[in-house]
């Protein structure tokens, strides 16, 4: 069963370009998560997706970003228009579901996205 | 709002030592999970551990068993026997809802042979 698949694994991009990040969950997984992880910092949240649906968007920058999670296909993490403060690494993070009373399954993280705007 | 903190931004122990990393949480929830990762330097997040609250007993996995103590919102890592592969960035974090991760600062191991 492979793991969550991020790509690419690293990404570089001018100022004003739009970057476009991919999260494959793992198998059987319904459920995404996209953390922002600063340079000497820890992961932030900023959305919570299942297929088709927008759960949790609170931590999503208002304006250049967006997230979706189509039926078919992976993850995608938009932000547009870049400026250098967007440099960070971007995690994709995945689990099967919520049980039954809001219990938690664990989430499995990808490898991350390395973008660095120049 | 749920906060994480992790009060050591760097500890350091010998191989086959034993070593404990602090993490605290502020939360108004009763049922909530809380979770140590590992950030090696290839930055890979690598799940160590996970405690319910409602749980008394304290999770263990080999060398890894946590010190959770609920209501001092305490939640502490121990690692036995330490060895290099070890070294990396702990991270503890905190989920009630199945929606996120809160994640604390983070505590910088290091592994002295």
């Amino acid at each position: 069963n492979a793991g969550v698949m991020q790509n690419p694994r690293h990404l570089v991009r001018r100022r004003g370009q739009e970057a476009r990040l991919r999260c494959s969950p793992m198998k059987g997984h319904s459920h995404v998560y996209w953390y922002r992880q600063l340079p000497e910092e820890g992961l932030k949240f900023m959305v919570y997706l299942q297929k088709e649906n927008i759960i949790d968007e609170s931590g999503m920058p208002k304006e250049r970003f967006s997230a979706e999670f189509p039926k078919e296909g992976p993850s995608i993490l938009r932000i547009q228009q870049v400026v250098r403060g967007d440099s960070a690494a971007y995690f994709c993070a995945s689990s099967p579901r919520i049980l039954a009373g809001g219990n938690q399954e664990t989430q499995y993280f990808g490898p991350g996205t390395r973008l660095l705007v120049l | 709002a749920q906060t994480v903190t992790q009060s050591q931004p760097e500890m350091s122990v010998q191989e086959a030592e034993t070593v404990t990393l602090s993490c605290t949480y502020d939360t108004s929830e009763s049922d909530y999970y809380l979770f140590w990762y590992k950030q090696p330097p290839s930055r890979q997040m690598i799940l160590v551990i996970r405690q319910e609250a409602y749980k008394q007993q304290n999770a263990t996995e080999n060398r890894f068993s946590v010190n959770f103590q609920k209501a001092a919102k305490s939640f502490s890592l121990k690692i036995s026997d330490s060895q290099l592969g070890d070294a990396a960035m702990y991270f503890c974090a905190y989920d009630t809802s199945g929606s996120r991760l809160t994640f604390g600062e983070g505590t910088q191991l290091t592994v002295n042979p």
